[in-house]
Parts: C-alpha cells; structure tokens; sequence
C-alpha cells in the first residue's frame, strides 16, 4: 500500500481481555517494527522483524506481549489479558533497509487503546 | 543501555529561530534522525546525519557532533504550523532509539 496501515484506529477493552493489533506495512518494505507511545512519552521499541530473521523481542514488556509476521508482511501485535498501564498508542513501521539513510522508518498512525 | 535526552518543552515566537539539543550515548550509532510528531499523528521524518556537520533542508537544519554525542535541530521562519514535538532518534544497528521528544509552541 501507499503507507504503513494499521487497525484497528482506536480500541476500548475491558481489564484481563486479549487484544490484537495489526499492521499492514508499505508493500516491499522488509523491516517491520512495533514501538508504543504512552501519553506525553517518547517511543519505547517493543519488536523487529527483518525478513526471515529471526524477530528481536527485546522490548517486549512481558510475556503477555507477543507478536507474529506472516509472510514478511501482515504483523499481528497480541497482548493477552490487558492491564491498565498497556493503555497507549501502539504504533508500527517499516523501512525498506537496515541501518543508515535507507533505514528511514515510516510510521502508521497507530492503535490508540484503553484499558477500562 | 541507551540514554538520549532532549528538552521537554520550548516556546518561540512566530517568525523566529528554535534550536532543539539532543545528546545521546548508546552502545551502538548508525546515525542519527529527527521526526516531527503533530499531536494525534503519527511521527514524519525530518532529517538524517551520520557524519559530523550540518545538514540544511529548507527552514529545517540538522547538526551532529558524533564525538560529542551530540545534535541540533534548527527551525528558521518559523509557523504556527510548526507547533509539534520534535523526536531525536538514534539508529543503533537496526532499531531506532528516541528520546521523549521536545514539544515546541510557537505562538503569533
């Protein structure tokens, strides 16, 4: 596509449910990233995939984060049983390269999601 | 771990100059990048720097000092449309590390 999709636009979930997040990133682009923005903070990295790589689940906050890429494309991001604090806007991206000026990343306009 | 730290907030005049600081130290740099953020958007690429210098792209200016850890955006003319946060970010092998980001108000 055009730029780096994601849905749903805005999610309102009760405590202790499972939500899932998807992101559609620009068509040929082979990094993917998730990152999560909590109000008035900067952007805190959760995951990467490049390719066939294996993924870098280094930001993940928890083990109720979890995130898969079908086919080097379509990611899902899944948080199993919502806390609270996981209210923030959950935005991902991609880029066409690794590192340097190709690996400038175009973000989506994020999930904005509320734990209730 | 990495460590990038800029202003939280700074306030300027229409028509005048801002200049946002950035330092940063982490463990690795491929470069570094300046997003701007409208409030409900998603972040917009600015500008890149790997080498040491300054890099002009119309009203906008991006500096770095690799040995200092250290970057500079310059706003020129600026427009109530600048009103934004202003993201630095580091390119640490293959990630992108940023800093909270300075929210700049410009006001007539």
């Amino acid at each position: 596509g055009a730029g780096v999709s994601q849905s749903p636009s805005n999610k309102v979930t009760e405590k202790g449910k499972d939500v899932e997040l998807r992101c559609d990133p620009i068509s040929g682009h082979t990094a993917l990233y998730w990152y999560r923005q909590s109000l008035g903070q900067g952007l805190e990295f959760l995951i990467y995939f490049q390719g066939n790589s294996a993924p870098d689940k280094s930001g993940l906050p928890s083990d109720r984060f979890s995130a898969e890429r079908t086919g080097g494309s379509v990611s899902t991001l899944t948080i199993q049983r919502t806390q609270q604090e996981d209210s923030a806007v959950y935005l991902c991206a991609s880029s066409s390269e690794t590192g340097g000026p190709g690996n400038t990343i175009y973000f989506g306009e994020g999930s904005w999601l509320t734990v209730v | 771990g990495q460590n990038i730290d800029q202003p939280t907030e700074m306030t300027a005049t229409e028509g005048a100059i801002v200049q946002i600081n950035c330092t940063y130290q982490t463990s690795g740099f491929n470069g570094l990048f300046w997003y701007q953020q409208h409030a409900g958007e998603a972040p917009t690429f600015l500008s890149y720097n790997v080498l040491d210098g300054l890099e002009e792209k119309g009203r906008f200016s991006s500096f770095l000092s690799r040995s200092k850890g250290y970057s500079y955006l310059l706003l020129k003319e600026l427009q109530m449309k600048d009103s934004a946060s202003y993201l630095c970010a580091v390119d640490n092998d293959y990630k992108l590390s940023f800093g909270a980001g300075t929210t700049v108000t410009v006001r007539a």
